[in-house]
């Protein structure tokens, strides 16, 4: 079966530029997160939908941040404009359950490593 | 509130001997634990998890956690390590109502 699926795998960009993170999630899984992960904070959730609706963005740290969700197969995470400081891996994961209080485990994909100059 | 706390950011241990990794955790309910590896440059896998029922958890890889309530601990273990075992990870805990929490995450050394 195939997993979380996120592209870019790696992209740099200046600061300034539109950046757009993809994510297909497991088929069949009703939550899609995403997160941000840096050596100085570790890993933080950003956002999260249930059946394609962004439930909780409290995690998103400025209004350059964006992320929708138009079909239960695809999700982006958009920033617009880059800066330096949103230099990470960003990780999306997805989970068969409709709630964020579950006990069923989150699948993660491979992360878009992205660096901005 | 609720709260994870892995200690140690690096463990390093010898091929064959006892891996240990502690998290200790908060919450006002019980709670719902993982642990997570993450190998370079891929994203993090579930090991195991413990959702109330046995509190000796047995995962992927040999890896087994006890949940203890006295001590709100949630320990990683390993008979013996093996060089591919050399990974970063992350315990996390779910309250009821409230979100998921990672830790920070403990890089572990596997010494040949």
């Amino acid at each position: 079966d195939a997993g979380v699926i996120q592209s870019p795998r790696h992209e740099v960009t200046e600061m300034g530029q539109e950046v757009t993170l993809r994510c297909k999630p497991i088929s069949g899984h009703n939550s899609l997160f995403w997160y941000r992960q840096t050596m100085m904070r570790g890993l933080e959730l950003l956002i999260y939908f249930n059946n394609n609706v962004p439930i909780d963005d409290s995690g998103m740290p400025e209004d350059r941040f964006s992320a929708k969700m138009p079909n239960a197969s695809f999700s982006t995470l958009k920033i617009q404009p880059s800066e330096p400081r949103d230099s990470a891996v960003y990780f999306c994961a997805s989970s068969p359950g409709t709630a964020l209080v579950s006990n069923q485990p989150q699948h993660f994909g491979d992360g878009t490593r992205l660096s901005i100059l | 509130a609720q709260s994870v706390t892995q200690l140690g950011s690096h463990v390093s241990v010898s091929e064959g001997a006892l891996v240990l990794l502690r998290c200790n955790y908060s919450s006002s309910v019980p709670p719902y634990l993982f642990w997570y590896v993450q190998y370079p440059n891929q994203g993090l896998q579930l090991l195991l998890k413990y959702t109330s029922a046995a509190t000796l958890v047995k995962g992927i890889n040999g890896f087994e956690a006890e949940f203890k309530k006295s001590e709100t601990s949630f320990h990683l273990t390993k008979p013996s390590a093996h060089m591919s075992d050399a990974a970063e990870y992350f315990c996390a805990v779910i309250a009821r109502d409230d979100k998921i929490i990672f830790g920070k995450g403990t890089r572990l050394h596997i010494l040949p």
